[in-house]
């Protein structure tokens, strides 16, 4: 079957600092990787979305600069939090799909900035 | 994309039978709703998708109405595993879009 792995599944960094994270797609093709936020109390907010052979498409409110995805192959995509403060604080969750199929989604990962 | 509307929370016993419904008025005619859950400590796990009537699987069921307007995830003989965040999301996915979560509801099961 279809399975995401996601990690780290939680890890803390200081304020100011970057933090990255991985999404690794097994058992079928990531040919779009989506990226969300939940923070506390809230629902997924969709961060962005990437699709193999086009341009990475962000939402409102979430930039380049500050979330850098990578999608290189059909397995594959990180996303780094840039400068992280205690806003960034959340779950941080990728789903991935095969074309015409569901998402499948990671179990996240937690961040805390301290 | 269409908005969805669920009720915040609903409380069950295990054994049960759990109805969560959703209001998604300006549904296009190229979207489908799928249902999706979470439980602690982990991501959204799919359900059951469907576009129109009434789809089953080992899971759950759902019912749409005839306008598409509403639809109802039907949990038979709820336990303590059940208890969860259940999204209700409606996407023309052929498209291409990223699911849009909403608040969801959460259920609550008791022994």
């Amino acid at each position: 079957g279809a399975l995401v792995y996601q990690y780290p599944r939680r890890t803390i960094c200081k304020s100011g600092t970057s933090m990255r994270m991985e999404c690794q797609a097994v058992g079928f093709q990531a040919t779009s990787v989506a990226w969300y936020r939940q923070s506390p109390q809230k629902t997924f907010e969709l961060i962005a979305l990437s699709t193999v052979n086009s341009a990475i498409k962000y939402e409102q409110n979430f930039t380049q600069e500050k979330f850098p995805i990578s999608h290189p192959n059909l397995s594959f995509s990180s996303m780094t939090v840039l400068n992280a403060y205690l806003e960034d604080r959340g779950l941080y969750l990728c789903g991935a799909r095969e074309t015409n199929s569901d998402y499948t989604f990671g179990s996240g990962t937690r961040l805390l900035v301290i | 994309l269409a908005k969805t509307t669920q009720p915040p929370s609903m409380e069950a016993y295990e054994g049960q039978e759990v109805n969560v419904s959703c209001s998604h008025t300006n549904i296009a005619t190229s979207e489908y709703i799928y249902w999706y859950r979470q439980v602690p400590h982990q991501g959204p796990q799919f359900i059951i998708q469907g576009y129109k009537d009434y789809v089953v699987n080992e899971v759950a069921s759902l019912f749409i109405s005839a306008d598409r307007k509403l639809s109802t995830l039907s949990l038979p003989w709820v336990s303590l595993r059940d208890a969860a965040v259940y999204y209700c999301i409606v996407t023309d996915s052929q498209g291409g879009r990223a699911l849009i979560f909403g608040t969801g509801t959460t259920v609550s099961v008791s022994p």
